[in-house]
């Protein structure tokens, strides 16, 4: 049972780098979620899907960018990093909207941008 | 908005001590909350759930009520374990696609 998976798992990135984080799950939901976790600040959504070739705002989106081309993929983008995007990032999905079922998060990616 | 305010840590316990950890919540209408909990080195995964008032969640020995008039949903558990040794998160969801959660705190049991 893989559930969430993301890559890369950490990565070092230079300021005004770009790179994507991929996010697949396996367990055919629906809805899909980008979160950050910083210390003392919880986990801020991002940008979320609530299904194929749709995406969302979510707390805090600026310098991101997402996709959700296929059901079992979400992708989330840096066009331009910043140190401030230095973060752990979590992707998670559910079945249904998550009042009804429980969010499935995948284990992280630690980015740190110099 | 809605907001969620739990008690800031780090909680450190002995094996076999009470456990709670408060969380009480700001929403409008009638929210359902969650706790999750994060272990070392992975992701959030949900611990329990209540979904109107008066609802008691419980799960791997913990348990947490959704108390209206107070609005708060503490977690307790009667006797922890080593293995409890993670970072909980309160959370609330007022019915839209986005889960507000609180800043989590880090609990350590030791033996």
């Amino acid at each position: 049972n893989a559930g969430v998976t993301q890559t890369p798992k950490f990565r070092v990135l230079k300021t005004g780098q770009s790179m994507t984080l991929l996010c697949a799950q396996d367990m055919n939901h629906e809805y899909m979620y980008w979160y950050r976790q910083d210390p003392g600040m919880g986990l801020r959504l991002i940008h979320y899907s609530v299904g194929e070739g749709t995406t969302a705002k979510g707390e805090v989106p600026d310098g991101y960018n997402v996709s959700r081309l296929k059901k079992q993929n979400f992708l989330l983008g840096l066009e331009s990093a910043a140190p401030s995007q230095t973060s752990v990032y979590f992707c998670a999905s559910s079945y249904d909207r998550h009042y009804n079922s429980p969010l499935h998060f995948g284990n992280g990616t630690r980015l740190t941008v110099t | 908005g809605n907001s969620v305010t739990q008690m800031e840590g780090p909680v450190t316990l002995s094996e076999e001590a009470f456990l709670t950890i408060n969380c009480t919540y700001t929403a409008t209408g009638y929210p359902s909350l969650f706790w999750y909990v994060q272990y070392p080195g992975e992701g959030l995964q949900l611990l329990l759930k209540a979904t109107k008032a008066d609802d008691k969640g419980s799960n791997k020995g913990f348990e947490a009520t959704y108390r209206k008039e107070t609005t708060s949903f503490h977690l307790e558990k009667g006797s922890v374990q080593v293995s409890d040794s993670a970072v909980y998160f309160c959370a609330l969801n007022g019915g839209s696609e986005k889960l507000v959660f609180g800043k989590g705190t880090k609990l350590t049991v030791n033996p």
